[in-house]
């Protein structure tokens, strides 16, 4: 079974500028997640869908952050404009459903650095 | 809100010898614990879950005891090896279906 796949694995702008992350989840995974670790830190959700709904934004920075899964599958993650704050990996999980029990599998991130 | 406290933030320890790992969790309602294993340039692995009607679960060197009562979990490693080197995460899922991480746990193993 393929993994979550993202992409790129490392990129590098200046403040200000404008950044998009993909994710593509394991097949028949319904539940997509989008999450920020700073270094040192554990994950920190951004974002939850359910097939294309969205089921939790709460901690997007919605001035400057953006996500959609437009098909149910795959997400992009957007970043407009960057602040130097927003250095970090950006990593995408997904699950079967939202449902408890469900294990959540990542990908390998997004690593963002701002200049 | 759900809120997950991990110790120790480093751990060093012997190759061979054991490792443990303890969080604690504030609401009584969590009731999936899921363990992952971060190594350098990758995303987090999970390693191990437990749910809350199981008090322990063991997967070869690998187990995680859970206390409901004094609301803490434990990730024990045995006879460990160098490629147990990593970062390892606790979290919680709360009543939203959301996981709640500890802040991580470096283990080295020292040959």
């Amino acid at each position: 079974e393929a993994g979550v796949a993202q992409s790129p694995r490392y990129k590098i702008i200046e403040k200000r500028q404008s950044v998009a992350f993909w994710c593509n989840p394991i097949s028949g995974h319904a539940t997509l997640y989008w999450y920020q670790q700073i270094l040192g830190q554990g994950p920190k959700l951004l974002i939850q869908f359910q097939n294309n709904g969205v089921v939790d934004d709460s901690q997007l920075p919605k001035d400057r952050f953006s996500a959609e899964r437009l098909k149910g599958v795959d997400s992009t993650l957007k970043i407009q404009p960057a602040k130097l704050e927003d250095s970090a990996v950006y990593l995408c999980a997904s699950s079967l459903g939202p449902g408890q029990y469900q294990p959540q599998h990542f990908g390998d991130g997004t690593r963002l650095s701002i200049l | 809100g759900e809120n997950v406290e991990q110790h120790p933030s480093t751990l060093s320890v012997q190759e061979g010898d054991s490792a443990v790992i303890k969080c604690t969790y504030s609401d009584s309602a969590s009731n999936y614990f899921p363990w992952y294993k971060q190594e350098l340039g990758k995303g987090p692995q999970l390693i191990i879950d437990i749910r809350s009607n199981v008090g322990e679960k063991k997967d070869q060197r690998i187990a995680v005891t859970l206390n409901k009562t004094a609301k803490h979990f434990s990730l024990h490693i045995t006879e460990t090896q160098p490629e147990d080197s990593a970062v390892y995460f606790c979290a919680a899922m709360d009543s939203n279906y959301q996981l709640i991480w500890g802040a991580g746990t470096k283990l080295i193993i020292k040959p």
